[in-house]
């Protein structure tokens, strides 16, 4: 695709279910970002992967909270017995990796969010 | 503990111009420095990034301390689609190479 995708769009859901966010990044891309807004504030940092390794989880709030991308394109984040205070916009992020004569991260881009609301 | 740190907001007024702080004075040699912007209702985007040399794009360009201790995004002429909240990130290399938004500055432009 031409951008990252996440879906759904948006999510409505009753306390206590499980949800899973999917985010579709730009084809080729090695780093995937996993990000959590609240109304007002900036980003804050999940977890994110480069290929299908898991590099940082230490942003995830809990254990109700994980994420996989197990061919190290697609992910998904899950979040297991959602409470009220998982409402939020989470948002995914891809970029590439360029090595050569050392490393250099390219510009991420950021898909369109998954609003969600815990009823 | 915050890797970057920024004014939490500045006033610009419209097609002045404008330069925005970060001080980053931890950053490891191979720390890239990254600025992204969050327009009101959208996703974060990408504006400028470098090294150790001041770089110029389109859209702004960054000035880069000779120690990398500081950094400051300018907007050359700054219009009202430019307010937004800008964030400092530094982004390491290999498998360093998270990406941890702090506050950001929030700018204004008035016209």
């Amino acid at each position: 695709g031409a951008g990252v995708s996440q879906s759904p769009r948006y999510k409505v859901t009753k306390r206590g279910q499980d949800v899973a966010l999917r985010c579709d990044p730009i084809s080729g891309h090695v780093s995937l970002y996993w990000y959590r807004q609240a109304l007002g504030q900036g980003p804050e940092f999940l977890t994110y992967f480069n290929y299908e390794a898991q590099q940082d989880k230490s942003g995830l709030p809990n254990d109700r909270f994980s994420a996989e991308r197990p061919e190290g394109s697609i992910s998904t984040l899950t979040i297991q017995r959602t409470e009220q205070r998982d409402s939020a916009m989470y948002r995914c992020a891809s970029s590439l990796a360029l090595l050569g004569t050392g490393f250099m991260n390219t510009e991420a881009f950021f898909g369109q969010g998954t609003r969600l609301t815990v009823v | 503990d915050a890797k970057t740190t920024q004014p939490n907001s500045m006033e610009s007024n419209e097609e002045e111009p404008v330069h925005l702080p970060c001080n980053h004075s931890t950053i490891s040699g191979t720390d890239y420095i990254h600025w992204y912007r969050q327009l009101p209702s959208q996703g974060p985007e990408y504006v400028i990034h470098g090294l150790t040399s001041n770089v110029n794009n389109r859209m702004a360009s960054l000035a880069i301390a000779e120690d990398r201790k500081s950094s400051t995004l300018i907007l050359h002429r700054a219009t009202l689609r430019d307010a937004a909240v800008y964030y400092c990130i530094l982004r390491g290399t290999y498998n360093n190479n998270d990406m941890r938004f702090g506050a950001g500055t929030r700018l204004t432009v008035k016209p």
